[in-house]
């Protein structure tokens, strides 16, 4: 079955620091990866869809220049949280949707970030 | 707009016992599609169950069955069979036609119990 791949599973930075989260898709290409934001016993809540050579449109409330996202690669998307704070700190996951017809999404094991 | 409501924060079930989680949905798009993910503690995302708004028939893996009643707009998912290991948090959510982006409830957790 189709892969998605997460670095780091989990990060503890210092406040003021930037911290570079890489979404990989294993076995297939996909042309649109998505990166959600989750609190504890919350839901998922998108932050922005990205597609293979384009920038990324991101949800309403994202700050753009503080969750810089590049999708260089159909393998490849990277979320960048800059100059990240304490309440930054989250459970990232990034999905992936293969290029085609198929209506699945392919979820990462997600990244837990911890600011102090 | 598209929304998807998940009125059970939590339910517990007896360990062989059957379950269903109830999720509801609104959309005015023609074409949606509907999934069930698991996430346990370890917070991977796993899918369950699909079903695309003009299947006839409803959908069905294993223990996992989806309820799809299109006119009540209602996608409940139905386990058969409870194990100790279906134990974690339970998402419904809804593919729209806008750049396949999926719309997450607010989940329910499952408890299995012995």
């Amino acid at each position: 079955g189709a892969v998605v791949s997460q670095h780091p599973s989990w990060v503890i930075c210092k406040s003021g620091t930037s911290v570079k989260i890489e979404c990989r898709s294993l076995d297939f290409q996909a042309t649109t990866m998505f990166w959600y934001r989750q609190f504890p016993k919350q839901s998922l809540m998108l932050m922005a869809t990205s597609n293979e050579g384009s920038k990324a449109t991101y949800e309403q409330g994202v700050e753009k220049d503080k969750f810089l996202i590049n999708h260089a690669s159909l393998t490849l998307s990277t979320l960048t949280v800059t100059s990240a704070h304490p309440e930054d700190s989250s459970f990232y996951i990034c999905s992936a949707r293969e290029q085609g017809l198929t209506y699945e999404q392919y979820f990462g094991p997600g990244t837990r970030l911890t600011v102090t | 707009a598209q929304k998807i409501t998940q009125t059970q924060p939590g339910m517990f079930v007896q360990e062989k016992e059957a379950v269903t989680l109830d999720c509801t949905y609104d959309t005015s798009d023609p074409s949606y599609g509907l999934f069930w993910y698991k996430q346990p503690s370890s917070g991977e995302m796993i899918f369950l169950i699909y079903q695309g708004s003009y299947d006839q028939q409803n959908a069905t893996e294993g223990r996992y069955s989806l309820n799809f009643q299109k006119a009540r707009k209602s996608a409940n998912l139905v386990i058969s069979a409870s194990q100790l290991g279906d134990s974690a948090m339970y998402f419904c959510a809804m593919r729209g036609s806008t750049l396949g982006r999926l719309y997450f409830g607010r989940g329910t957790q499952l408890t299995v119990w012995p």
